[in-house]
């Protein structure tokens, strides 16, 4: 069973501040995704990753960056936390499906509260 | 450019009801993938179903089923005599065939079931 993990299920933070959010997953996945969750939303893609070393843009990358140096490990970082930033964070991974478009398969999720 | 509405935010049922979420897509695409995932109160998302454009099947999963029809782009999702632990918040998502993890979802449809 796949198993990604996020490191913190709460955080709060202070508007400024440089905050990093981490994600784990332990079954060798090339592909590893952002998305953050507000009401009426739904989810949105932050950036991706389809190899070490490698990322891209999603649809909402302004005020996000985002490290994979090591394959299992991929980490989104709010440069200067804001107000707006306030959400639910949800990391994700996917095999190499092919043609097939493999699911998603979600952590836990980090709800940050920036104040 | 992809869109996916779920028009209803919430529904409330009474146990053994039946409820009906709807999904409406836009795409240019004519492949493409349809997922359902489900969010429980622990916030992780599970995957429930995908589709891809050229399956018009219905499918049937124990109380679940999903009717598809490309011609109203729709894809929606029925749980048949629902129970307290549908209670969950629902997505309906859309991706370009080889998009791999990048998926457009809809806000979601809070379901209440009570009993």
């Amino acid at each position: 069973d796949v198993k990604v993990t996020q490191s913190s299920r709460y955080l709060v933070k202070r508007t400024g501040e440089k905050v990093f959010l981490e994600c784990v997953q332990d079954m060798d996945h090339e592909n590893m995704f952002w998305y953050r969750q507000d009401p009426g939303l739904g989810l949105r893609l932050i950036y991706f990753s389809y190899d070490v070393k490698m990322k891209e843009k999603g649809d909402i990358p302004e005020g996000y960056s985002v490290s994979r140096e090591k394959k299992e490990r991929f980490s989104l970082i709010l440069e200067s936390a804001s107000t707006n930033q306030t959400s639910m964070y949800l990391c994700a991974t996917v095999a190499d499906p092919g043609p097939y478009n493999s699911p998603l398969h979600f952590g836990n999720g980090t709800r940050l509260t920036v104040t | 450019a992809q869109k996916v509405t779920q028009a209803q935010t919430e529904i409330s049922v009474v146990e053994k009801e039946d409820v009906t979420l709807d999904c409406v897509y836009e795409t240019r695409d004519t492949t493409y993938y349809l997922f359902w995932y489900k969010q429980p109160p622990s916030g992780e998302l599970v995957f429930l179903i995908r589709r891809n454009s050229f399956d018009e099947q219905n499918e049937i999963s124990g109380r679940y089923s999903w009717n598809f029809q490309k011609s109203t782009s729709s894809f929606n999702f029925t749980i048949t005599a629902s129970q307290v632990v549908d209670s969950a918040v629902y997505f309906c998502a859309l991706s370009e065939l080889f998009s791999w993890g990048k998926l457009q979802f809809g806000a979601g449809t809070q379901v209440v079931v009570t009993p």
